[in-house]
């Protein structure tokens, strides 16, 4: 039962432009999202959060957007950088829960120069 | 200040022995996760500890894999009779509040090959 889902494994997208990452989740006890990005052979880096009270937060270029009704959430990035090349993995929290994140599969996002 | 630090980064073990993967969590952090990532698939939880205290072990197997953060010393994460399907990465997290989620660092891993 795959509560958070990253319906595409990969996105590719030219340096500058817009890349979006789009997750879907099914719990709706779920109530803080979390967007985390890397690189092989790290550990995840925590990028953006949102919480369910909210339907946008932005950090530089990092904007997630929250629907709730639709239980969607994305990732924009513009522009785009060759660095940013990663997996992203969107990640849900539920209140109560011990702050244990439920992950999605992740997809691999690459920047072409 | 260093973060958390994971050892061994790569372990491999024949069927049937043991595993031990230990977990050093940032200073003055006192809660620690443990995920795992099988291949193609995201992080799954499994076990949340405080220091000496098991909170939260609704995500690890009931035999063979154990977890415990003593007073003193790394956290470690023991897998006993491993078994093919063990192979993954195990990562740690660390943070210093238990609603700290989003504060918890995550540490490089330990990549786990049962041969």
């Amino acid at each position: 039962d795959q509560q958070v889902k990253q319906n595409s494994p990969s996105l590719s997208v030219q340096e500058g432009r817009i890349s979006i990452l789009n997750c879907d989740y099914t719990n709706s006890m779920f109530d803080y999202f979390l967007w985390y990005k890397k690189y092989p052979a790290e550990g995840p880096t925590f990028l953006i959060s949102i919480s369910s009270i909210k339907d946008k937060n932005e950090d530089g270029r990092f904007t997630v957007f929250l629907n709730k009704s639709a239980k969607h959430l994305s990732l924009h990035i513009v522009p785009s950088q060759p660095g940013d090349s990663a997996v992203y993995f969107c990640a849900a929290s539920a209140t109560g829960a011990n702050s244990k994140l439920t992950f999605g599969k992740g997809i691999t996002l690459s920047v072409r120069p | 200040n260093a973060g958390v630090m994971q050892n061994p980064r790569h372990l491999v073990r024949r069927r049937g022995q043991e595993a031990r993967l230990r977990c050093s969590p940032m200073k003055g952090h006192s809660h620690v996760y443990w995920y795992r990532q099988l291949p193609e698939e995201g992080l799954k939880f499994m076990v949340y500890l405080q220091k000496e205290n098991i909170i939260d072990e609704s995500g690890m197997p009931k035999e063979r894999f154990s977890a415990e953060f003593p007073k003193e010393g790394p956290s470690i994460l023991r897998i006993q009779q491993v078994v093919r399907g063990d192979s993954a990465a195990y990562f740690c997290a660390s943070s210093l509040l238990e609603q700290g989620i989003t504060e918890a660092f995550f540490g490089q891993g330990t990549r786990l090959t049962v041969v």
